[in-house]
């Protein structure tokens, strides 16, 4: 089965400086990425994911994700924070599932973003 | 709009009564989940739904049922069986399933809150 590692459970950033928030996974081929927001008290929405083609995948707000075969990683990034990026976010990988299709999502346990001035 | 609606969104349990979530679509999706959200780790699944009349159990299911008796709607119950019912429930949805179709983006309702007093 796979699994979903996300590197630090907190992360704190200045305003205007980088996001680096961390995802691995287990090897499995082929893999279907994504990362989710979840601002409090609110459901998931999807930020960006890979499926296939170009490994540096663009996203909602700024943010973006190099999927790294050789590495199983899957980072989100954004150049510079704003304090609206103050959320969790959750990496997530499909497995195989549903009528032969990888479509079951396996979520990381989240890292929680702070933004401060 | 189109979208994912779940009530309530507040929820309290006493001990032996069951519960039941209602989750409500209208983006003519095929398949629908339920995970359950706590803090640290990250989403689990309950159960999941590709097709009116069939659901399959996931990776949490016990304590827990479920009916899907029309395509818009998956109402979750949570049964006096389930002896640790606090967290936050979420609904979600996407197309498919279609047989070898892989990596569909799953949409996310806004959550319950359910508490055991």
């Amino acid at each position: 089965a796979q699994s979903v590692t996300q590197l630090g459970s907190h992360v704190s950033v200045s305003e205007g400086a980088l996001v680096l928030l961390r995802c691995n996974y287990s090897s499995s081929v082929p893999p279907y990425l994504f990362w989710y927001v979840q601002y409090p008290n609110q459901g998931l929405q999807l930020l960006l994911k890979y499926t296939t083609g170009a490994t540096l995948v663009k996203g909602i707000n700024g943010f973006e994700a190099e999927f790294k075969k050789s590495e199983t990683s899957f980072h989100l990034t954004k150049p510079s924070a704003h304090m609206s990026d103050a959320a969790e976010y959750f990496c997530a990988v499909s497995e195989k599932g549903f009528s032969g299709g990888y479509n079951k999502l396996i979520f990381g346990a989240g890292t929680r973003l702070a933004v401060h001035p | 709009d189109g979208g994912i609606t779940q009530s309530p969104k507040y929820l309290f349990r006493k001990e032996g009564q069951n519960v039941t979530l209602s989750c409500e679509q209208n983006l003519n999706h095929d398949a629908m989940y339920w995970y359950r959200q706590d803090p640290g780790q990250g989403l689990r699944l309950i159960y999941y739904s590709q097709i009116v009349n069939d659901f399959q159990k996931g990776d949490i299911a016990e304590g827990y049922s479920v009916s899907r008796e029309k395509k818009e709607s998956f109402p979750l119950t949570v049964t006096s069986a389930q002896k640790n019912p606090t967290a936050f429930y979420l609904c979600a949805s996407s197309i498919g399933p279609r047989q070898g179709v892989s990596g569909n983006t799953i949409y996310f309702g806004e959550g319950s809150w359910l508490t055991v007093v």
